[in-house]
């Protein structure tokens, strides 16, 4: 799977959007693009994943290039609750039992009031 | 959501004694559960792969016969710390897989004293 490099930690004011980069310029064509959020002292939580066009859902954006070598989450309007460690991960969808996400450092989101 | 118990939340146990820990998919059936460990500061670590009715794939430089692994329905896979000592103290989080996506456990702690 590609590796990803992400700025090890953010600040973001509550109520503006945290914008969180992740660059992965070795993704092959078939590599998906995951991200998980830490909290801390809690089990990781899915928040989005894409392949190429842009995906969005209750939680989050993610806005992938066109080359697709980096990727963008979005939290339009963060809060408190969204303090946590932000994991992005490009992995091979295979599924069943060849499923394994490779957890990096990441990046630790503040946000503050 | 897609959501994964784990019980206990948190456990202290006395070296050399056995530490059970249960993952359950509560409204999904998961064929394939996934073990990780997490120590202070690290980041998520895969341990082994439980597959329903079929042995356990562990991951290099796990001890097979030290983490024991049992799946034996689609909603319950469990990891047993046989023998445990206070270096396996640390975060154990369990995820499955639901239509492409990794959901995770809240956790559990075990310090082994």
């Amino acid at each position: 799977d590609a590796k990803t490099t992400q700025p090890p930690s953010m600040d973001c004011a509550e109520g503006r959007a945290a914008n969180l980069p992740c660059n992965h310029s070795t993704i092959s064509g078939n590599e998906y693009v995951y991200w998980y959020r830490q909290i801390h002292s809690q089990g990781p939580q899915y928040i989005i994943h894409g392949l190429k066009n842009n995906e969005t859902n209750e939680m989050a954006s993610l806005i992938i290039t066109e080359d697709r070598k980096s990727s963008t989450l979005i939290l339009p309007h963060a809060t408190l609750r969204d303090t946590a460690v932000y994991y992005c991960i490009v992995r091979f969808d295979s599924g069943g039992s060849n499923y394994k996400l490779t957890f990096g450092k990441g990046t630790l989101l503040t946000v503050n009031p | 959501g897609a959501v994964v118990s784990q019980h206990p939340s948190w456990v202290i146990c006395k070296s050399g004694t056995s530490v059970k820990i249960e993952c359950r998919s509560l409204d999904f059936q998961a064929t394939t559960m996934f073990w990780y460990r997490q120590f202070p500061k690290q980041s998520l670590m895969l341990m082994a792969t439980s597959n329903e009715g079929s042995k356990a794939t562990y991951e290099q430089g796990v001890e097979k016969d030290k983490f024991l692994i049992n799946h034996a329905s689609l909603t319950l896979s469990t990891l047993t710390v046989t023998s445990a000592h206070p270096e396996d103290s640390s975060f154990y989080i369990c995820s499955a897989l639901r239509q492409g996506a990794k959901f995770f456990g809240p956790g559990t702690r075990l310090t082994v004293l």
